[in-house]
């Protein structure tokens, strides 16, 4: 089935520090994807919606200064935690929406990241 | 998008077949129905999606009637591994976001 990849898996670092988080979808090409967090016991709540060559689309209440989206191919979405505090530690996971040539169109979600900030 | 509604959670024994059932009263014509499993501190899993009648897979079935109100997960014979939180969307074949409720937490037990 269609895989999506992200790196890394699990990141610590310190408050005030920039984070990177790669999203990949493997064996399909993606112009969507999509970045959720999930704090503990609750529900993926989405951020942003990252289309290819253009700007991010975030949802309410995300601050787009803080939280960089890049979606520079077909394959590749990035997401930047600028400046990190405590309270951004959660787990982060990207989604990339397949196209019906390959598989069924919906989305498909990699691994998550966990990031704890200290 | 149309909202969702499902069970918070459910209990089961190792081999039952396990029906989850989600209701969605104001589905739109070309919504689709999508069902996700998701272990802790994992991304959620892709199970099975439907628009109508009955889909099987290696995995599951799923039920949807004639109006499309509500549609059933089915798990056959279940196993431990089967513990996880099973979410149930609706969106159109050309969405470009999904929104997650809170899912059915199905806990399996020897």
């Amino acid at each position: 089935g269609a895989v999506v990849s992200q790196h890394p898996s699990w990141v610590i670092c310190k408050s005030g520090t920039s984070v990177k988080i790669e999203c990949r979808s493997l064996d399909f090409q993606a112009t969507t994807m999509f970045w959720y967090r999930q704090f503990p016991k609750q529900s993926l709540m989405l951020m942003a919606t990252s289309n290819e060559g253009s700007k991010a689309t975030y949802e309410q209440g995300v601050e787009k200064d803080k939280f960089l989206i890049n979606h520079a191919s077909l394959t590749l979405s990035t997401l930047t935690v600028t400046s990190a505090h405590p309270e951004d530690s959660s787990f982060y996971i990207c989604s990339a929406r397949a196209s019906r040539r390959r598989y069924l169109e919906t989305q498909y979600f990699g691994p998550g990241t966990r990031l704890l900030v200290l | 998008l149309a909202k969702t509604t499902q069970p918070i959670s459910m209990d089961s024994y190792e081999g039952q077949e396990v029906n989850i059932t989600c209701s969605h009263n104001n589905i739109a014509t070309n919504d689709y129905i999508t069902w996700y499993q998701q272990f802790p501190s994992q991304g959620p899993r892709f199970i099975i999606q439907g628009y109508k009648t009955k889909v099987t897979n290696e995995v599951a079935s799923l039920f949807i009637p004639a109006d499309r109100k509500s549609s059933t997960l089915s798990l056959p014979r279940v196993s431990l591994s089967d513990t996880a939180v099973y979410y149930c969307l609706v969106a159109d074949s050309g969405y470009s976001t999904l929104t997650f409720g809170k899912g059915t937490m199905l806990l399996v037990s020897p």
